[in-house]
């Protein structure tokens, strides 16, 4: 089974703070994907990459900015943490660009910015 | 408005009952997909349909696709306690390369 795990499920920061969010899949996938999740408005793509050290920008990538080193993880950087970054964060893998590709979801990580 | 919209927004349902769900989308698709997620956790995939397929079952999933209506269901038959969750259709379209384009998701509350 695909695993996808996150570096934490819950999260408190102060705004102005620097955070890290982090990923890994352990299935060898092309394809990872941050998503932000909040309530009425689904799932709204941040970034995706489809190759180490490749990035591209989602819907909405104001104020994040993602680093891929290795193929099993990809990270999320809040440079500096604000309350409307408050939301629930979301990391998927996919095995590559094919029109059939599943997405493979981590736990998600629940961000609090005070 | 979003390219996939589900509807109802909730859905409250009595063990044994069936539960449907409903997506609209806007725009031309490659596939279909219905994700489920639990309560504060990630989404699991449930089940693709193509374009050119009307109908899929998986289980207890039944899933409809008419691209001239531009809409598809997701039936649950038989549904149980444990199916309380959110569901989510995700439209996938080529633009560049393919992309997956996720609704607001309905919940469903089966009530044991």
């Amino acid at each position: 089974d695909v695993k996808v795990t996150q570096s934490s499920r819950y999260l408190v920061k102060r705004t102005g703070e620097k955070v890290f969010l982090e990923c890994v899949q352990d299935m060898d996938h092309e394809n990872m994907f941050w998503y932000r999740q909040d309530p009425g408005l689904g799932l709204r793509l941040i970034y995706f990459s489809y190759d180490v050290k490749m990035k591209e920008k989602g819907d909405i990538p104001e104020g994040y900015s993602v680093s891929r080193e290795k193929k099993e993880r990809f990270s999320l950087i809040l440079e500096s943490a604000s309350t409307n970054q408050t939301s629930m964060y979301l990391c998927a893998s996919s095995h590559s660009g094919s029109s059939t590709d599943t997405q493979y979801f981590g736990p998600g990580t629940r961000l609090t910015v005070l | 408005s979003q390219q996939g919209e589900e509807d109802p927004q909730a859905l409250s349902i009595q063990e044994g009952e069936n539960a449907t769900m409903n997506c609209s989308y806007k725009t031309s698709i490659n596939n279909l997909q219905w994700y489920r997620q639990n309560s504060g956790r990630g989404l699991v995939h449930l089940i693709l349909i193509r374009s050119n397929e009307r109908e899929k079952h998986s289980g207890r999933l039944r899933v409809t696709l008419d691209t001239s209506k531009k809409s598809s269901s997701l039936l649950i038959t038989a549904s149980r306690a444990a199916d309380t969750a959110s569901y989510f259709c995700a439209t996938v379209l080529r633009a560049g390369g393919f992309k997956t384009i996720f609704g607001a998701g309905t919940r469903l509350f089966v009530k044991a």
